[in-house]
């Protein structure tokens, strides 16, 4: 069966610190990848999706890259955290035409 | 592009009665419809989903919801609630050929009383 882990689960950064949040998916092979951000009180924003290695969609403008360097790994990084960056980051994963299938989460509070 | 309305943002609700939960979308392509649950600090679970076919659909769980094509809804109901369904719900919609790119609504956080 298929599992998606996404790690730290909670991580408190400075302002102006860099940013790493992994996630893999086990399982599948050429998964939709997916980073989404969820704000206190928010729904939902998709940040960034990818349908294969190297090819990365920004759906935002912001302070925030992904990368996918490995067909089931998907990376979200920041060179220079803000406090706007806080949040609840969501990865997730789909094939194609079925829905997506959540990680955990990383809860991100930045100081 | 579509887009999604969750129109109530909380509903609270005693133990074993029933719920609604409304959800309106707009696209101007045909789209799957899917309702996930979130658990406090959790990520989302997929309650039910709508690709094709019948128009119900139901949750192991005793949810259902119905897509409405014509008034572009797809609410969620559960006939009787229990505490352990007090959870924030939301409802998505993708584009079908789109790249399963889901599109959320803002989210309606349930509460259950006893």
């Amino acid at each position: 069966s298929q599992t998606i882990h996404q790690w730290p689960a909670t991580l408190v950064q400075p302002v102006g610190s860099p940013l790493s949040l992994e996630c893999t998916v086990e399982g599948t092979s050429n998964p939709n990848l997916y980073w989404y951000r969820q704000a206190a009180g928010r729904g939902l924003q998709l940040l960034f999706y990818s349908v294969g290695i190297g090819q990365i969609s920004s759906e935002v403008p912001q302070n925030l890259s992904a990368s996918r360097p490995q067909d089931r790994q998907f990376i979200l990084s920041s060179k220079k955290l803000l406090l706007s960056d806080s949040g609840f980051y969501l990865c997730a994963w789909s094939a194609r035409n079925t829905e997506a299938f959540f990680g955990q989460g990383t809860r991100l509070t930045v100081v | 592009a579509q887009s999604v309305t969750q129109l109530d943002s909380q509903v609270p609700v005693f133990e074993e009665a029933p719920v609604e939960l409304r959800c309106n979308y707009s696209s101007s392509v045909s789209v799957y419809l899917f309702w996930y649950v979130q658990y406090p600090n959790q990520g989302l679970q997929l309650l039910l989903k709508y690709l094709s076919g019948s128009t119900l659909v139901e949750s192991i769980n005793g949810f259902e919801a119905e897509f409405n094509k014509s008034q572009t809804s797809f609410h969620l109901r559960k006939p009787s609630v229990h505490i352990s369904d007090t959870a924030e719900y939301f409802c998505a919609v993708s584009a079908k050929a789109a790249g399963n790119k889901l599109t959320f609504g803002g989210g309606t956080r349930v509460l259950v009383k006893p």
